[in-house]
């Protein structure tokens, strides 16, 4: 079945201690999208790739950066996470972009946890 | 700004219905979608609506859509233990990104 994959599902690093989390997508969407989640909270986004392009959210904070290097692969770096850091990451991708109204389609997420 | 809002919780006995509302800011949107959450994953997509439809059935789901009123609901017939979960309402204002409600925790009582 064609799906979102992220990988790992649970990630603990240390306080400062850089961590990448990778997304995978095997529905050959052209955008794709990172969100934080915080318990009990909506997902909130942080930037999305509509094809090779990058779109930041104006309060995304510095510490957090992406890659893309192929349409399947997406990659969250967090450079210096601090506690506040501490959520749920997920993954999503659509066909098309802005003002396309076709659905997003999750990964299961990756749970990060900071000592 | 667009705004999206649900009640936070609902709890109904197994085997009723279930109703889940949203309410909605932007009349734009021209789908609007209904997300469920199970613990420790990731979004599912449930079903959507086109916002120039009144209602969409889909097996025990109904999507109920006033325009006019910019609310949506999403109904479960005959809810089971596995639909405890949470339900996010999710418009897409053109030209902008996906905006989440808060999302419904829904608790099925035995």
């Amino acid at each position: 079945d064609a799906m979102v994959i992220q990988n790992p599902r649970y990630q603990v690093t240390q306080f400062g201690k850089p961590v990448t989390l990778s997304c995978s997508q095997t529905l050959n969407h052209n955008v794709m999208y990172w969100y934080q989640q915080k318990s009990s909270q909506a997902p909130k986004l942080l930037f999305h790739y509509y094809d090779k392009d990058f779109n930041n959210e104006a309060d995304t904070p510095d510490n957090f950066q992406s890659r893309r290097p192929n349409t399947s692969f997406c990659f969250l770096d967090i450079r210096s996470p601090g506690l506040g850091d501490a959520a749920m990451y997920l993954c999503a991708t659509s066909r098309g972009g802005q003002g396309v109204s076709q659905p997003q389609h999750f990964g299961d997420g990756t749970r990060l946890s900071i000592l | 700004g667009e705004d999206v809002e649900q009640s936070l919780f609902l709890s109904v006995r197994e085997g009723d219905s279930s109703v889940i509302n949203c309410t909605y800011t932007d009349s734009s949107s021209t789908y609007l979608y209904w997300y469920k959450q199970e613990p420790g994953a990731g979004l599912q997509l449930l079903t959507y609506i086109f916002s120039n439809m009144d209602m969409k059935q889909d097996q025990r789901l109904t999507v109920l859509l006033n325009k006019k009123d910019k609310h949506l609901s999403l109904r479960i017939a005959d809810t089971q233990t596995g639909d405890s979960a949470i339900y996010f309402c999710a418009e897409l204002p053109y030209g902008q990104n996906f905006v989440f409600g808060p999302g419904t925790r829904l608790s099925v009582l035995p």
